[in-house]
């Protein structure tokens, strides 16, 4: 019954590979996200979709390439993963965007080594 | 565009004193604004929010004012008890997007027994 799920809940690789990160909710909203959260806890969105829709791209590298294939799904592919690509990656989901609550997934911690 | 300010980034309180944490915005329209809970090692979790038309609202031992003329909103929390341990973020929804929140850089409480 987990509204917002990511996987997988750690991820350690090496410098140079590729990596991808799932986000699924079955709360039926229209909007998700996906934020990165580094060492100092600072929340930066970096992408938002709306329907399919890719309405927020936020300035991230062109190696962060989202993907949803449904309303319900919101994927992040990472290419040539970087040390300061280290972090938590939380996907959320909310009903109609920004004015409403969002529902947060339990994060992704992502260790570059 | 719009900016949210959040201080102070650190606070420590007794166990059962009070704690308020303040956020600035520049955007006058803006018109939504929610207050996020993370606990270590947890996904943020929306508390308590109001809306433009409200100055102030309860639920329980927390609460949040809103000035729109000075342009901030303030989280207050009564009777602090340890499980109040956690950051809080603060946001605001700019004029125009339906999408986007505008986060602050968080506070850490500590509740100290």
């Amino acid at each position: 019954d987990t509204a917002v799920s990511q996987t997988p809940k750690y991820l350690v690789t090496q410098m140079g590979n590729d990596k991808s990160i799932k986000c699924e909710q079955n709360l039926g909203h229209d909007t998700m996200y996906w934020y990165k959260q580094d060492s100092k806890k600072f929340l930066k969105i970096m992408f938002s979709y709306n329907n399919k829709e890719l309405i927020i791209n936020e300035t991230v590298p062109n190696r962060f390439s989202p993907k949803s294939p449904d309303k319900a799904h919101l994927n992040l592919h990472i290419n040539s993963l970087e040390l300061g690509d280290s972090a938590v990656y939380f996907c959320a989901s909310s009903p109609i965007g920004g004015g409403d609550e969002q529902y947060f997934g339990p994060g992704t911690r992502l260790t570059v080594t | 565009g719009e900016n949210v300010e959040q201080h102070p980034s650190t606070l420590s309180v007794q166990e059962g004193d009070s704690a308020v944490i303040k956020c600035t915005y520049s955007d006058s329209a803006s018109n939504y604004f929610p207050w996020y809970k993370q606990e270590l090692g947890k996904r943020p979790q929306l508390i308590i929010d109001i809306r433009s038309n409200v100055g102030e609202k309860k639920d329980q031992r927390i609460a949040v004012t809103l000035n729109k003329t000075a342009k901030h909103f303030s989280l207050h929390i009564t009777e602090t008890q340890p499980e109040d341990s956690a950051v809080y973020f603060c946001a605001c929804k700019p004029t125009g997007s339906n999408y986007q929140l505008i986060w602050g850089a968080g506070t850490k409480l500590i509740i100290k027994p």
